[in-house]
């Protein structure tokens, strides 16, 4: 079963409107999420995280924010960018792993920010 | 520079041919991991390692090996290779919380 979920599998949004990824997980030993970038024809890169003891992350113009209750997390790029474009991984760490070397990751969501 | 690299970045073979993708980093890191990228599924950890000979499974282990015989390198064997093996492989090294990925391998097993 998939327990990181991202259902929307491409977004679309206009340079400089906000971008709103979003994703759901099931399990509720995840306790560390991290959202991850990935251009065509390169490995995924580190964009943010953030701890199941905040609800929100900042850093420029993208925030995660965290709703433990909902098991819901979401990536907002503000403003958009078409360097933005690119696939959004969101992943989760379960608590007992005290390394990163076990996440799961979600499917994906394309992201185009047209100029 | 800090990195990662894989070879090849893109292989077409054959059923049953043995194979082995190639990891190296340069980053001193002791965990390193192996994960696929299909259509759908997102990516799909095969293999970790935490250190030197310590090597566990990850979701979709079947039909892959690994091996950790140096910090910096972390092969991924395909000792009969299928076509449901076709896919996106990334190798990546992990400090802390943060995976390092590399460029990827385009694998297609006809």
């Amino acid at each position: 079963d998939q327990q990181v979920k991202q259902n929307s599998p491409s977004l679309s949004v206009q340079e400089g409107r906000i971008s709103i990824l979003n994703c759901d997980y099931t399990n509720s030993m995840f306790d560390y999420f991290l959202w991850y970038k990935k251009y065509p024809a390169e490995g995924p890169t580190f964009l943010i995280s953030i701890s199941s003891i905040k609800d929100k992350n900042e850093d420029g113009r993208f925030t995660v924010f965290l709703n433990k209750s909902a098991k819901h997390l979401s990536l907002h790029i503000v403003p958009s960018q078409p360097g933005d474009s690119a696939v959004y991984f969101c992943a989760a760490r379960p608590l007992h792993e005290t390394s990163g070397s076990r996440l799961t990751f979600g499917e994906g969501t394309q992201l185009t920010v047209n100029p | 520079e800090a990195q990662v690299t894989q070879n090849p970045r893109y292989l077409i073979t054959v059923t049953g041919k043995k194979l082995t993708v190639t990891c190296s980093q340069n980053m001193n890191h002791e965990y390193m991991s192996w994960y696929r990228q299909d259509p759908g599924l997102g990516l799909r950890q095969i293999y970790y390692s935490m250190n030197v000979e310590v090597t566990d499974k990850g979701d979709v282990p079947e039909g892959y090996k690994v091996s950790r015989k140096e910090k910096r390198n972390f092969p991924l064997i395909l000792e009969s290779p299928s076509p449901n093996q076709t896919s996106l492989y990334f190798c990546a090294s992990i400090r802390g919380d943060t995976q390092y990925f590399g460029p990827g391998t385009r694998l297609t097993v006809l």
